[in-house]
């Protein structure tokens, strides 16, 4: 199975960068996908990362280091709309995703 | 339409009934998924179809079965709801098991 770390909550103003860390630990790897679920509704890809590095994707970049069992998400020049949970989530050897329980990014004007 | 559609959108149920969330892509995804999420907990994948005619456990499966027909639809079914079933459902589908997931707009059960 899979054990993934992040933290509950995170607030931050509305203009700033807030990074948002996964660490997990797992039975086979095949990748690490980011999520945005605003309250309500339902999840949304935001990116992926299967090799050692940085994506990046607008305002949103995601980082992965495979050796640490470690990801981050980065979201620059934050704005209102960026208030959601961010997921983060391990694919297995068998192509099955385990999810993190979320981290709240509250932004603040 | 595009995407994945889920009924009900909310349901309130009486211990012991039985159930079934409809879930149906247009998008001929061959993956399709069900997870369930509770606060505090993330999501957990309950049952997953590769493709069609094809069905695995994932991590939280006792309690719910499911189908795969055709490519279009992957229904759950809770044979005899319990309290702890309670939850807010979520169907996924990808076009292989290799590509990101598209979620549902969710299913709210409360079983009492």
């Amino acid at each position: 199975g899979q054990n993934i770390d992040q933290p509950t909550e995170m607030t931050a103003t509305e203009g700033a960068i807030v990074q948002i860390n996964c660490t997990y630990q797992t039975s086979g790897f095949n990748g690490l996908f980011w999520y945005q679920q605003h309250a309500g509704e339902a999840p949304t890809f935001l990116s992926y990362n299967v090799l050692d590095g940085l994506e990046e994707k607008g305002r949103f970049s995601s980082f992965l280091s495979r050796s640490k069992g470690y990801s981050y998400l980065l979201l620059k020049e934050l704005q209102m709309k960026d208030s959601a949970s961010y997921l983060c989530a391990v694919r297995d050897g068998d192509y099955k995703l385990s999810f993190g329980a979320g981290t709240t990014v509250t932004v603040r004007a | 339409i595009a995407g994945i559609t889920q009924a009900p959108t909310s349901q309130i149920l009486a211990a012991g009934r039985r159930m079934t969330l409809r879930c149906t892509q247009d998008m001929r995804h061959n993956a399709m998924y069900w997870y369930r999420q509770d606060l505090g907990l993330g999501l957990r994948l309950i049952h997953y179809s590769n493709t069609a005619g094809t069905t695995g456990k994932g991590e939280v499966p006792d309690g719910y079965s499911v189908s795969r027909a055709n490519t279009d639809d992957f229904p759950l079914t809770l044979a005899s709801a319990v309290p702890s079933q309670t939850s807010v459902y979520f169907c996924a589908s990808s076009e292989t098991g290799n590509n990101e997931q598209f979620f549902g707009p969710g299913t709210r059960l409360t079983v009492l």
